[in-house]
């Protein structure tokens, strides 16, 4: 059973960077094919897809996120980690690590960590 | 960009009652779409994905339908597990719609 579990810190302030990893428990982070995602949601208000990265560190972003968003993999942990740059109050939500699945078409993510709130203030 | 815009926002519901949520898409999106359950405090869960087809170890009592710009989810008898809130979500561009609160009358 894969599992995903988000770390990093729970306050960040303003103008600085959001940093967060994602471990993945389970099975190797190159099993697929998957696309490894960050999704991120503000209280009262549905998900918001921030990125994705391949096993062999492909990557693609939200477009309102783009200028400021880096995800990146480490296969020898396991791990996929978030940054995002400049970050103001509106960034102020839980943030989710989850896994991209093909249901016919890349575009379903079965499996999510628990989710780690994220504060933006000073 | 695709937007999708769900009603209704809240929709109140006795067990056992039958239930429709849907989803529109601003632009056609085929079958591309998916739909999830969240429960207050966790991640959301796939039900349904392209439109119609049920996720492994979801009840039957769910089913989708639905093509180019209007989707349905109906659960056909609710049960106590089910007051959650629903997002739809399309596959190419992963855009939630903003959510609908079932919720017990």
């Amino acid at each position: 059973q894969v599992q995903l579990q988000e770390s990093g810190p729970g306050l960040v302030k303003p103008s600085q960077t959001l940093s967060l990893t994602c471990t993945v428990s389970g099975g190797p982070i190159t099993s697929g094919p998957f696309y490894w995602s960050w999704i991120r949601q503000p209280a009262g208000k549905g998900p918001e897809w921030i990125g994705r990265v391949s096993s062999s560190g492909t990557t693609d972003y939200n477009p309102s996120l783009n200028s400021r968003v880096t995800i990146s993999v480490d296969t020898s942990k396991n791990q996929f980690s978030l940054n995002l740059d400049s970050v103001t109050a509106a960034d102020t939500a839980v943030y989710y690590c989850a896994r991209l699945a093909r249901r016919e078409h890349w575009g379903v993510f079965d499996y999510w960590g628990q989710g780690t709130l994220v504060t933006v203030s000073s | 960009d695709i937007q999708m815009t769900q009603s209704p926002s809240t929709l109140s519901a006795s067990v056992g009652d039958r239930v429709t949520i849907t989803c529109r898409a601003s632009q056609s999106i085929s079958n591309w779409l998916a739909w999830y359950q969240q429960k207050p405090g966790k991640a959301p869960k796939v039900i349904i994905y392209k439109a119609s087809r049920l996720e492994s170890g979801v009840p039957s009592r769910f089913s989708g339908s639905g093509s180019g710009t209007e989707f349905t989810l109906t659960i056909s008898s609710l049960q106590p597990d089910d007051f959650a809130t629903y997002y739809c979500q399309q596959y190419n561009t992963y855009i939630f719609g903003q959510g609908t609160k079932l919720e017990i009358k």
